[in-house]
C-alpha cells in the first residue's frame, strides 16, 4: 500500500486566482491521477500524470486550466488556474503501479471553495 | 470503458450480509472488475478486484458469473462502519493509462 498526503487540505480562494495542490507519496509510484469530486457526486478523472510522459487530460479538461507537474516518482502538483466558483470541489490525487493498476490509493483530498 | 449500472442506494442492518450487484453488459474480454469504498470526507479505498468466478479477501467477496455481464460484491455481517458509497468499476488498463472511470456508486446505509 501507499500513504498519500495532500496540501492544502482545504482552501478558500477568490475568483481569478490560482491554487496549486500538492500530492506527496511515501513510496515511488509509476502512475498518478488527479480527480475532481463535487459534494455528493462521483469522481471525475481530470488527468493522468505518469512518470516519464506528459500529462494526459480527459475530455473537458485542458492544460491551461489545470497544469500538472510530475517532477519525480513521489510527487505531483495540480494547479487550478483563473478560478471561478464552478471550480469549487474536492480535488483528489491517486497513485498506482503498472503491475497492479486497478489497485489505486487515494489521498484525503483538497476541499476548494472559490468565492 | 464499459458502462456500469448499480443501485443508487441500499439499506441494511448490522450483522446482515449485504450483496450489491453491478451490471456491465458491454464488458470486454480484457476488462477487469474492481470495487472501491468511499467514506465521507475521504478518498476511495480499493476493496477487491476480479476477472471471473469468485474472489475473496479479508474484507469482501466478489462473485462474477460465467458471462461476466454482472458482478456482485458481498459484504459479510456488516457493521455501522460499513456505511459508505461503493463503486463498481470495469475497464482494461491499456498502455500507460491505468485510468479508472467511476460511476454513480451505491450508497449503503447500515442501521443498528
Amino acid at each position: 500500500s501507499a500513504v498519500i498526503s495532500q496540501k492544502p487540505s482545504r482552501d478558500i480562494c477568490q475568483r481569478g486566482t490560482s491554487l496549486t495542490i500538492q500530492c506527496q507519496v511515501d513510496s515511488q509510484v509509476t502512475m498518478m491521477f488527479w480527480y475532481r469530486q463535487q459534494p455528493g457526486q462521483s469522481l471525475t478523472l481530470i488527468a493522468t500524470a505518469n512518470q516519464g510522459s506528459e500529462a494526459t487530460y480527459e475530455s473537458g479538461f485542458v492544460i491551461d486550466k489545470f497544469p500538472i507537474s510530475r517532477p519525480n516518482l513521489t510527487f505531483s502538483t495540480l494547479t487550478v488556474s483563473n478560478m471561478s466558483p464552478e471550480d469549487s470541489s474536492i480535488y483528489l490525487c491517486s497513485v498506482g503501479q503498472r503491475d497492479s493498476p486497478y489497485e489505486q490509493y487515494f489521498g484525503p483530498g483538497t476541499r476548494l471553495t472559490v468565492t | 470503458l464499459a458502462k456500469t449500472t448499480q443501485p443508487i442506494s441500499m439499506d441494511s442492518y448490522e450483522g446482515q450480509e449485504v450483496n450489491i450487484t453491478c451490471s456491465h453488459n458491454n464488458i470486454a474480454t480484457n476488462d477487469y472488475i474492481t470495487w472501491y469504498q468511499q467514506f465521507p470526507s475521504q478518498g476511495p479505498r480499493f476493496i477487491i478486484q476480479g476477472y471471473k468466478t469468485k474472489v475473496t479477501n479479508e474484507v469482501a467477496s466478489l462473485f462474477i458469473p460465467a458471462d461476466r455481464k454482472s458482478s456482485t460484491l458481498s459484504l459479510p455481517r456488516v457493521s455501522l462502519s460499513d456505511t459508505a458509497v461503493y463503486y463498481c468499476l470495469v475497464g482494461a488498463i491499456s498502455g500507460n493509462t491505468g485510468k479508472l472511470i467511476f460511476g454513480q456508486g451505491t450508497t449503503l446505509q447500515v442501521k443498528p
